[in-house]
């Protein structure tokens, strides 16, 4: 497809499991963050690759988190024991250029997790 | 660090009224002001940019917003809002040698026919 693909849609998992979340950016892309976004709030940055090296990974909350995009294209966020407080909607974007001036324009749909 | 401040949680509005969308922000250093739209279940999409030059940026679907360097504020506007424009309404701000955005906790325009 022409956008950002992110799977699965939504998931839910049991407190304590590790969970996968894929992100496909457009092809081509050099950039890719990723985001958190809570119920009713803004989103919030987690990480930021540059193809496949992550430059910035300040806004990952614990050493839970981890994500890698070992081939510059395709990005998976792993969250390792998870917790209620993970639930969240996350979103991958990617953008052509690694120029700040130029924001995430492309976003994908979102990854809704529940963790019960 | 940088904050963004959206002052109106919800704004309700009639069909072909003219809209204001709040935003202030604050940081120490120059920054790089955005507006996102963000329809139910869906992802992010960038509406205009504020990175330099004329201080009152158009961007798509009729909307505008006017960076205010003074106030520190970037508030968005449309002369005549549709009901497709129901959506929830994001300011972002990023300062220079680092791509994180940061957010506000955004504002639901409600259009009412």
């Amino acid at each position: 497809g022409a956008g950002v693909s992110q799977s699965p849609r939504y998931k839910v998992a049991k407190r304590g499991q590790d969970v996968a979340l894929r992100c496909d950016p457009i092809s081509g892309h050099v950039s890719l963050f990723w985001y958190q976004q809570a119920l009713g709030q803004g989103p919030e940055f987690l990480t930021y690759f540059q193809n496949e090296a992550q430059l910035d990974k300040s806004g990952l909350p614990s050493d839970r988190f981890f994500a890698e995009r070992p081939e510059g294209s395709v990005s998976t966020l792993k969250i390792q024991r998870t917790q209620q407080e993970d639930s969240a909607v996350y979103l991958c974007a990617s953008s052509p250029l690694f120029v700040a001036e130029y924001p995430p324009q492309h976003f994908g749909d979102g990854t809704r997790l529940s963790i019960l | 660090a940088q904050s963004v401040t959206q002052l109106d949680s919800q704004v309700p509005v009639f069909e072909e009224a003219p809209v204001e969308l709040r935003c202030n922000y604050s940081s120490s250093v120059s920054v790089y002001l955005f507006w996102y739209v963000q329809y139910p279940n869906q992802g992010l999409q960038l509406l205009l940019k504020y990175l330099s030059g004329s201080t009152l940026v158009k961007g798509i679907n009729g909307f505008e917003a006017e960076f205010n360097k003074s106030q520190t504020s970037f508030h968005l506007r449309k002369p005549s809002v549709h009901i497709s424009d129901t959506a929830e309404y994001f300011c972002a701000v990023s300062v220079t040698g680092r791509r994180a955005l940061t957010f506000g906790s955004g504002t639901r325009l409600q259009v009412q026919p």
